[in-house]
């Protein structure tokens, strides 16, 4: 069965700094991999996701993932945090290939950007 | 306008009363889904659908029903709500096996 861990409840990260959220899984195969955000009070939004290729990628408002396939990891990253970025971060695994399209999201991560 | 809508955004209800969330996307996507958010749990999938009649069960399907007669709606049913049915409820589609779509969410109370 797969899964997604995000070791931490909440980052606290100071305005300009750079931003990381934490993302493992476990799937066999050749994942697919997303990350989302969701605002207060909103549902989630699709930030970016990888597929194949370039293990670095590009999404909205700045944000990019590593996929590393060796430490089975796909963090989440953006080199100057804005305060508007403060938000609860899902990461989301489905198992690639013609498995359906069910993705196994993890717990979430409060990301708190101070001014 | 096109995107994918859930109504009502608001609901209270009573133990035992059934209630149907409603959820309607305008991109003609194949799959279907439902989820529920809860403190803790993150998000748990209820159901999901990948294409018009052919429904199948998530993580957490008792006590709830769906069903899907038209590929732009996906309503979802308690026929008999629960306290622990108190929730935040998503919809999502998704055209493939890439990235879903959320509607806004339903926020159900039951007291």
């Amino acid at each position: 069965a797969q899964s997604v861990a995000q070791p931490e409840d909440q980052v606290n990260v100071a305005e300009g700094n750079p931003l990381t959220v934490k993302c493992t899984y476990s799937v066999s195969g050749n994942p697919y991999l997303f990350w989302y955000v969701q605002y207060p009070n909103r549902g989630l939004q699709f930030l970016l996701k990888y597929i194949t290729g370039d293990n670095l990628v590009k999404g909205s408002y700045g944000f990019e993932a590593e996929f590393n396939k060796s430490q089975t990891s796909f963090h989440l990253k953006k080199p100057s945090a804005l305060v508007s970025d403060s938000a609860l971060y899902f990461c989301a695994v489905h198992p690639g290939g013609a498995a359906g399209n069910k993705l196994t999201f993890g717990g979430g991560t409060r990301v708190l950007v101070k001014p | 306008d096109a995107g994918i809508t859930q109504s009502p955004r608001y609901k209270i209800t009573e133990t035992g009363r059934q209630v149907t969330l409603m959820c309607h996307q305008t991109w003609s996507h194949s799959y279907m889904f439902w989820y529920r958010q809860d403190l803790g749990h993150g998000l748990r999938l209820i159901y999901y659908s990948a294409a018009a009649d052919i429904t199948d069960k998530g993580e957490v399907p008792d006590g709830y029903v769906v069903s899907r007669s038209k590929t732009e709606n996906f309503p979802l049913t308690l026929e008999s709500a629960t306290r622990s049915q108190t929730s935040v409820y998503f919809c999502a589609s998704a055209a493939g096996p890439h990235e879903q779509y959320f509607g806004p969410g339903t926020r159900l109370t039951v007291t």
